[in-house]
């Protein structure tokens, strides 16, 4: 059981250039999330997936795109990398509502856009 | 939106006394309180949690307080050892539409002098 698993660890773009970060878990969970978290502001929601097949935007979407490919994988991508998309990302997933309100999160990807 | 404050931002004790951090809330419709655990570099894990129908929660070394009424809770760890070094968040949440909206607080770096 790997729990909630993120690629890359650490990624370094360039303004401009486009990635995917990844997300799965093995969990069964219903809900998938994504937030990023920046020194001092705790962690903000950038976009989540209440169940397969849908989306929505969270606190701070701008300049993001999401997919839930499967009930398992959600994935974030970023089109045209800024300065200000510097973070530490992190996936989420839980079921809401059936006792398991519990988020588990990934380790974390480290993305720099120089 | 739901908005939590958590004092204070840095926290340092001696090994053995007691830790306390507050936080509060302003959403009354939240109904589940997680805090998580970040050691540097890693993920956020939870510790406790407490439900709004609780008021009181203890596992060891860690309990956590809900005050409905006043919209505040807090986090006290007693007899703290060196490993309790680390950043801790609270958070505030409530289902809403089939996901958890969750709203972290900025989280308070407790450290533990030996």
């Amino acid at each position: 059981n790997a729990g909630v698993t993120q690629t890359p660890k650490f990624q370094v773009l360039k303004t401009g250039q486009s990635m995917t970060l990844q997300c799965a878990q093995d969990m069964n969970h219903n809900s998938m999330y994504w937030y990023r978290q920046d020194p001092g502001m705790g962690l903000r929601l950038i976009y989540y997936s209440a169940s397969e097949g849908t989306t929505d935007k969270g606190e701070v979407p701008n300049g993001y795109n999401v997919s839930r490919l499967n009930k398992r994988e959600f994935s974030l991508r970023l089109e045209s990398a800024a300065p200000s998309q510097t973070s530490v990302y992190f996936c989420a997933s839980n079921t809401p509502g059936q006792g398991k309100d519990t988020q588990y999160f990934g380790p974390g990807t480290r993305l720099t856009v120089l | 939106g739901e908005n939590v404050e958590q004092h204070p931002s840095t926290l340092s004790v001696q090994e053995g006394d007691s830790a306390v951090i507050k936080c509060t809330y302003s959403d009354s419709a939240s109904n589940y309180f997680p805090w998580y655990k970040q050691e540097l570099g890693k993920r956020p894990q939870l510790i406790i949690d407490i439900r709004s129908n609780v008021g009181e929660k203890k596992d060891q070394r860690i309990a956590v307080t809900l005050n409905k009424t006043a919209k505040h809770f807090s986090l006290h760890i007693t007899e703290t050892q060196p490993e309790d070094s680390a950043v801790y968040f609270c958070a505030a949440s409530l289902n809403s539409g089939g996901y958890q909206k969750v709203t972290f607080g900025t989280g308070t770096k407790l450290q533990v002098i030996p």
